[in-house]
């Protein structure tokens, strides 16, 4: 079946590192993978997407790679600082224009001071 | 310009009552989701609806939910009779209308959902 792995341990980092968050999928050919960022009590918030044809992909200080050899993507957060703080969600698109996703448990980071 | 609206944002109701979710989409979007996430898993689609018909409701758990979009604007999803199961947080969400090509990526829209505990 279908599955989504996201480490399942929060992930704590002192302010100033680089936060690198790990997804990995089985039994999936997507054509996209997405980043969503969420926080406690609200909906996801959508901040990237990368495309299967895509190696890496950047929006200021984050950074998405897609490997669909290995079936993995990193995601990374530059210079984090303690706002960062949130639990973030991978989630996998098929192709064909078709927007239904399917996520990942999602990672909770936790950035210190 | 407003985001997705839900209502109510939460829900506390009895085994076998009803309760109506309601979902107000961005204006002008035409693609709306319904997602759900139970206590420590995944948040899980539920269906997708492209204006008022429904394209994909593979994800409904069973017949005592029921979705409508009647008129293509906004959305309701019905719990009847909740079981203890259903307890959860029901997210919507909406696109605007899906582009082939390199602009296939559209952002989805998610509301901050509605918070449902069935006892």
């Amino acid at each position: 079946s279908q599955k989504i792995e996201q480490n399942s341990e929060a992930l704590n980092i002192q302010e100033g590192k680089t936060a690198t968050l790990t997804c990995n999928y089985t039994n999936y050919s997507p054509a996209y993978l997405q980043w969503y960022r969420q926080d406690p009590g609200r909906g996801p918030v959508f901040l990237l997407l990368i495309r299967e044809n895509e190696k890496e992909k950047r929006k200021e200080r984050l950074k998405v790679t897609f490997d669909t050899t290995l079936k993995q993507s990193l995601f990374h957060i530059t210079a984090s600082q303690p706002a960062d703080s949130a639990t973030y969600l991978c989630a996998l698109r098929l192709a064909g224009g078709y927007q239904k996703v399917t996520f990942g448990t999602g990672t909770k980071l936790q950035v210190i001071p | 310009e407003a985001g997705v609206t839900q209502f109510p944002s939460h829900s506390v109701i009895e085994k076998g009552q009803t309760v109506t979710l309601r979902c107000d989409p961005i204006s002008g979007h035409d693609n709306l989701y319904w997602y759900r996430r139970v206590m420590g898993k995944e948040i899980k689609f539920l269906l997708h609806f492209v204006k008022e018909s429904k394209q994909d409701e593979s994800g409904m758990p069973n017949n005592r939910f029921l979705a409508e979009r009647t008129g293509g604007t906004y959305s309701t999803l019905k719990v009847q009779p909740a079981e203890l199961e259903d307890s959860g947080v029901y997210f919507c969400a909406s696109s605007q209308v899906i582009l082939r090509g390199p602009s296939s990526g559209n952002t989805i829209y998610f509301g901050e959902g509605s918070w449902l505990t069935v006892v």
